[in-house]
């Protein structure tokens, strides 16, 4: 079945860094990939939604220049928190869609990634 | 705009009996899927079953079946014989536009 790596899965990064987090499809091909974040027991938020080789369309509220998205290539998409800040410690999760894939099927999620700020 | 909405945000079932998650949508599209997700206390999501809406028959995946009510906009999940892994967030989702909506959560906790 299809398979999506995110890395890493912990990181703890210094107030006034930037981080950026990876998110592979395996073993297709992910046109369309997706970010979201999730605070403890609460729902996945949307961020955005990137297609390969174009910028990525983010949701209202999130803020793009924050939260870069790049989806250079077909198995990868990366986001990097800028300038992180306390309150941008969360658990971020990506999940990829491919184009082949039924697409009721097609969600695939990468195992996330616990972000925090000190 | 799609919305999915979770009402329980806690559940909790005895091992072997079985439990309901409701779970009710809106959307603008005519074709659409709708999902059960559930997320253990590794946080990686795991589907759990999907029905699409222009099936009519509900979805059954062994112990887990839904109850696909399109006109009452309803989407409930039933775990049949609950079992100790069963614990966990259990999320409602629906398609719109290409995304993937979720909705509020339920938690649920399985009594040995």
């Amino acid at each position: 079945g299809a398979v999506v790596s995110q890395h890493p899965s912990r990181v703890i990064c210094k107030s006034g860094t930037s981080v950026k987090i990876e998110c592979r499809s395996l073993d297709f091909q992910a046109t369309t990939m997706f970010w979201y974040r999730q605070f403890p027991k609460k729902s996945l938020m949307l961020m955005a939604t990137s297609n390969e080789g174009s910028k990525a369309t983010y949701e209202q509220g999130v803020e793009k220049d924050k939260f870069l998205i790049n989806h250079a290539s077909l198995t990868l998409s990366t986001l990097t928190v800028t300038s992180a800040h306390p309150e941008d410690s969360s658990f971020y999760i990506c999940s990829a869609r491919g184009a082949s894939l039924d697409r009721g099927y097609g969600y695939t999620f990468g195992s996330g990634t616990r972000l925090t700020v000190v | 705009a799609q919305t999915v909405t979770q009402s329980q945000p806690e559940m909790s079932v005895q091992e072997a009996e079985t439990v309901t998650l409701s779970c009710t949508y809106d959307t603008s599209e005519s074709d659409y899927y709708l999902f059960w997700y559930k997320q253990p206390p590794s946080r990686q999501m795991i589907l759990v079953i999907r029905q699409e809406a222009y099936k009519q028959q509900n979805a059954t995946e062994n112990r887990f079946s839904v109850n696909f009510q399109k006109a009452a906009k309803s989407f409930s999940l039933k775990i049949s014989d609950s079992q100790l892994g069963d614990a966990a967030m259990y999320f409602c989702a629906g398609n719109q536009g290409g995304k993937l909506i979720f909705g509020q959560g339920t938690e649920l906790s399985v009594k040995p």
